[in-house]
């Protein structure tokens, strides 16, 4: 079985400040991780994703994550916030190597930029 | 394509009354998602679909919801007897899955959002 924890469900920052949300993971077997986002009246999207091919994961709009086995994280950073980074972000879990394998989020958190 | 459709995209019902919620996904899509998401929570697992055989089912999902993909393409979520408690936002989205299914990236549809009075 897979889960994933958020701690902080809001987190504000200064625009221009170092942005970090944190995810852990549970998963009894290898995970697929991914982190989505929500904005304003809008479907999620994804922001990136992790699949053992590095541990560093770059995604869209400047975020990137890195996936740690040892501490079962996948934090999410952005080394400079933008007031249109304002939204609601998904950590997400998915087993590997598995052909019939649903995805799992976390309860999100909500991000605010400050001017 | 327009992405994953969802209809309709608001519906106001009354306790007890049956509500159908219509899912179009991407056409190369072979698989289907449905999910909830209440206001502060994260999307939660209901079902899903590999073409048109259900793969999966929630434990927390009631008698009264069901789901179906008839011929592999649109889907559709039908809740019986809805009560208060039904109330939240309905995701769907779609993937194409394969043998490492787990990777593939889900698109999701803007949601119905459901009232139950």
């Amino acid at each position: 079985a897979q889960s994933v924890t958020q701690l902080g469900s809001h987190v504000s920052v200064s625009e221009g400040a170092l942005v970090l949300l944190r995810c852990n993971y549970s998963s009894s077997v290898p995970p697929y991780l991914f982190w989505y986002v929500q904005y304003p009246n809008q479907g999620l999207q994804l922001l990136l994703k992790y699949t053992s091919a590095a541990t560093l994961v770059k995604g869209i709009n400047g975020f990137e994550a890195e996936f740690k086995k040892s501490e079962t994280s996948f934090h999410l950073t952005k080394p400079s916030a933008h007031m249109s980074d304002a939204a609601e972000y998904f950590c997400a879990v998915s087993a590997m190597y598995s052909s019939a394998s649903k995805i799992i989020f976390g309860s999100g958190t909500r991000l605010s930029i400050r001017p | 394509d327009t992405g994953v459709s969802q209809d309709p995209r608001h519906k106001i019902t009354k306790r007890g009354q049956n509500v159908t919620f219509r899912c179009d996904p991407i056409s190369e899509h072979n698989r289907l998602y449905w999910y909830r998401q209440t206001l502060g929570q994260g999307p939660e697992f209901l079902t899903y679909f590999q073409n048109e055989a259900q793969l999966e089912k929630s434990r927390l999902l009631s008698d009264r919801f069901s789901a179906e993909r008839p011929k592999g393409s649109f889907s559709t979520l039908e809740i019986q007897r809805t009560e208060q408690g039904d109330s939240a936002m309905y995701l769907c989205a779609s993937s194409s899955g394969d043998r490492f299914s787990g990777a593939n990236v889900l698109t999701f549809g803007a949601g119905s959002r459901l009232t139950v009075l």
